[in-house]
């Protein structure tokens, strides 16, 4: 069974960072391609950044671009997102995604991010 | 960017009746590699999305048999054969096909 467990949300102040992850269980995590996708409160999807299998290449989403950098590690099946120079417009739901057999078909719970002074 | 334009953005339905949901995209989504990444992701109140159909048509695993999804080029549409109570919820189209992706603005379906 694919599993996608995020972590690492947090209240933040605006100019801070956060690190988020994402445990992935259930498929053979080093061969398929990653990503992150977000929901601001009461908001739609917005697709943050995705990342190739072997970590290579990347490609992020225009309000974040520059600010945070996606990342994975192979060996301990985890994908991380680095977030930098947070702003109030960030807060909100994380979720990581799975492309195993077409883009986003497994997805995880979420995790919460608030960025407030 | 290529932008996403859902119709309706709600949409009250009788259950075991019939709904219809269209995306439009600023661009054709058809893709270099002749394929075109348009998909539809249904996500239920306090609930992760979930895929339900990929590359316009494809059903994905698990998904019941009176979701369809048909279209070409920019326009598309996502029908449900007979509601069903299970169905209500927030329903976005998404382009996979040009950076950055970009997801439609949603539609709400609720039973009437």
């Amino acid at each position: 069974e694919v599993q996608l467990v995020e972590s690492g949300g947090d209240l933040a102040q605006p100019g801070g960072s956060l690190r988020l992850s994402c445990a992935a269980s259930g498929f053979t995590f080093g061969r398929r391609p990653m990503g992150w996708v977000r929901q601001a409160p009461g908001k739609g999807l917005e697709w943050v950044s995705t990342i190739n299998d072997n970590g290579i290449n990347t490609h992020y989403g225009d309000s974040v671009r520059g600010r945070v950098i996606i990342s994975r590690d192979n060996s301990k099946n985890i994908l991380y997102l680095q977030m930098n120079s947070l702003r109030a417009e960030d807060t909100a739901v994380y979720h990581c995604a799975a492309w195993i057999n077409a883009h986003f078909d497994y997805w995880g719970r979420g995790t919460p991010v608030t960025v407030s002074s | 960017d290529i932008v996403m334009t859902q119709t309706p953005l709600s949409s009250p339905v009788i259950l075991g009746q019939p709904a219809s949901i269209s995306c439009k995209s600023s661009k054709s989504l058809v893709h270099s590699d002749g394929n075109t990444y348009l998909s539809w992701f249904h996500q239920r109140p306090g609930q992760p999305p979930r895929l339900l159909i990929y590359r316009i048509s494809n059903r994905f695993s698990g998904v019941p048999d009176r979701f369809s999804g048909s279209g070409a080029g920019t326009d598309f549409t996502l029908n449900i054969n007979r509601v069903e109570a299970e169905d209500v919820g927030v329903y976005y189209c998404a382009q996979l096909t040009d950076f950055p992706w970009t997801f439609g603005q949603g539609t709400r379906v609720e039973i009437k």
